[in-house]
């Protein structure tokens, strides 16, 4: 079975700062795909950035980006200038390949972004 | 387009009673997933179909909890009778994956369903 592990359960930063999140995993597979999903206070889930595993480019969405690693088992997500609304917890998530694309989550870190 | 639809938002009852919750897919959307949120965890997976068949019931403590999808497209979750650990939110998703021009595999979450167990 795949694991997942947000070492950080909380972090803070302050408006306009960058953060970085971490997240590593636990796989013998080799095909695979990983997202970072945000879950905002009593708002739905929604899909921040995903990484197939056979790309080495890092992917980038506007704000954020990820450092992927994929022999030390790491995926990072860094939200550069910070914005209030990015508070919420943030989910970092893996999904085998050809195992029906169920997602497999972390238990999540809490950010708070303050004035 | 319309987003993944669930119902009740809100559900309280007591241990040993029974519930029922309501999820509505994207339109066209062939694979529909339901998980289960505990306070303070990740998501975890209850039961995916795909169509109106189910892929994965591994994680689904089926003594309690079952769940179809009618015509492959609104799914029912249930669970009788419940139990105080069953407190939690109900999240579905689906995608658009298992459709013969549609490969990808993301997913797309409704607002969840919140059980409180008393």
């Amino acid at each position: 079975a795949q694991t997942v592990t947000q070492s950080q359960p909380e972090m803070s930063v302050q408006e306009a700062e960058t953060v970085t999140l971490s997240c590593t995993y636990d796989t013998s597979e080799s095909n695979y795909y990983l997202f970072w999903y945000k879950q905002p206070p009593s708002r739905q889930m929604i899909l921040v950035i995903r990484q197939e595993a056979y790309k080495q480019q890092n992917a980038t969405e506007n704000r954020f980006s990820v450092n992927f690693q994929k022999a030390a088992k790491s995926f990072s997500l860094k939200i550069s200038d910070s914005q209030l609304g990015d508070t919420a917890m943030y989910f970092c998530a893996f999904m085998k390949q050809n195992s029906g694309y169920a997602l497999n989550f972390g238990k999540g870190t809490s950010l708070l972004v303050t004035p | 387009e319309a987003g993944v639809a669930q119902s009740p938002r809100y559900k309280i009852i007591e241990k040993r009673q029974s519930v029922a919750f309501w999820c509505n897919p994207i339109s066209g959307h062939a694979t529909l997933y339901w998980y289960q949120q505990i306070l303070g965890q990740g998501p975890k997976l209850l039961i995916q179909f795909q169509n109106n068949g189910v892929v994965d019931d591994s994680q689904l403590p089926k003594d309690r909890f079952s769940a179809e999808r009618l015509k492959g497209v609104d799914s029912t979750l249930k669970i009788q009778p419940a139990k105080l650990e069953d407190s939690a939110v109900y999240l579905c998703a689906s995608s658009p994956f298992g459709l013969a021009d549609k490969l990808t595999y993301e997913q797309y979450f409704g607002p969840g369903t919140r059980l409180t167990v008393t």
